[in-house]
């Protein structure tokens, strides 16, 4: 039972534009949203979080949107460069700063030159 | 600053063989999580280690264990394994036991075959 869901596999864009990566979650436990960027050969690195009790979080060209009415999260960078072409995860936690967190499967972004 | 690193990054066992994976924490991090990432999908919770106790477990059976060691790194070891067992395992390292705003961070991962 997936609970943290990423419906789009794969996301190209053109460098320069902005690139919106969406998440639904379905437990209404979830209080801690992360996003994790992941190049090749290399482990997940974190790149923003939100707690629930914000609807926006904004660092430099991120920014996460929290929607806890609708159970969705998105993340909008802006402008796009080539260097964030990677898989991005969508994860959540029952429990702020928990270890147990729920991934999604995954989105990869492709940042056109 | 260290860095969290895994080891080995890749390894071959037969069904019902056993093995063990290798982690060792970032500097000043305290706790260590593993997860297992199946192909096509996101990490999957195994368990917590915090002050050499488990201190939280995801869906996997006992066959799944671990060890935390005074240096704060750690081990996993998978007895009996299964074809559904090949998989990226995760090593993940942080402060504080779980509790408060804490963020992990990955080592690049281990990757089991299982033939």
């Amino acid at each position: 039972d997936q609970q943290v869901k990423q419906n789009s596999p794969s996301l190209s864009v053109q460098e320069g534009r902005i690139s919106i990566l969406n998440c639904d979650y379905t437990n209404s436990m979830f209080d801690y949203f992360l996003w994790y960027k992941k190049y090749p050969a290399e482990g997940p690195t974190f790149l923003i979080s939100i707690s629930s009790i914000k609807d926006k979080n904004e660092d430099g060209r991120f920014t996460v949107f929290l929607n806890k009415s609708a159970k969705h999260l998105s993340l909008h960078i802006v402008p796009s460069q080539p260097g964030d072409s990677a898989v991005y995860f969508c994860a959540a936690s029952a429990q702020t700063g928990a270890n147990n967190l729920f991934f999604g499967t995954g989105t990869r972004l492709t940042v056109i030159p | 600053e260290t860095g969290v690193t895994q080891s080995p990054t890749h390894l071959i066992k037969t069904r019902g063989q056993q093995v063990t994976l290798r982690c060792s924490s970032q500097s000043g991090h305290n706790t260590v999580s593993w997860y297992q990432q199946a192909l096509g999908q996101g990490p999957q919770f195994i368990f917590q280690y915090y002050r050499e106790e488990e201190n939280g477990r995801g869906n996997f059976p006992p066959r799944f264990s671990g060890l935390q060691f005074p240096n704060y790194s750690s081990e996993l070891n998978v007895n009996a394994l299964e074809l559904d067992d090949s998989a990226l395992y995760l090593c993940a390292t942080n402060q504080g036991g779980g509790r408060g705003a804490n963020v992990l961070t990955f080592g690049a991962g281990s990757r089991l075959t299982v033939l």
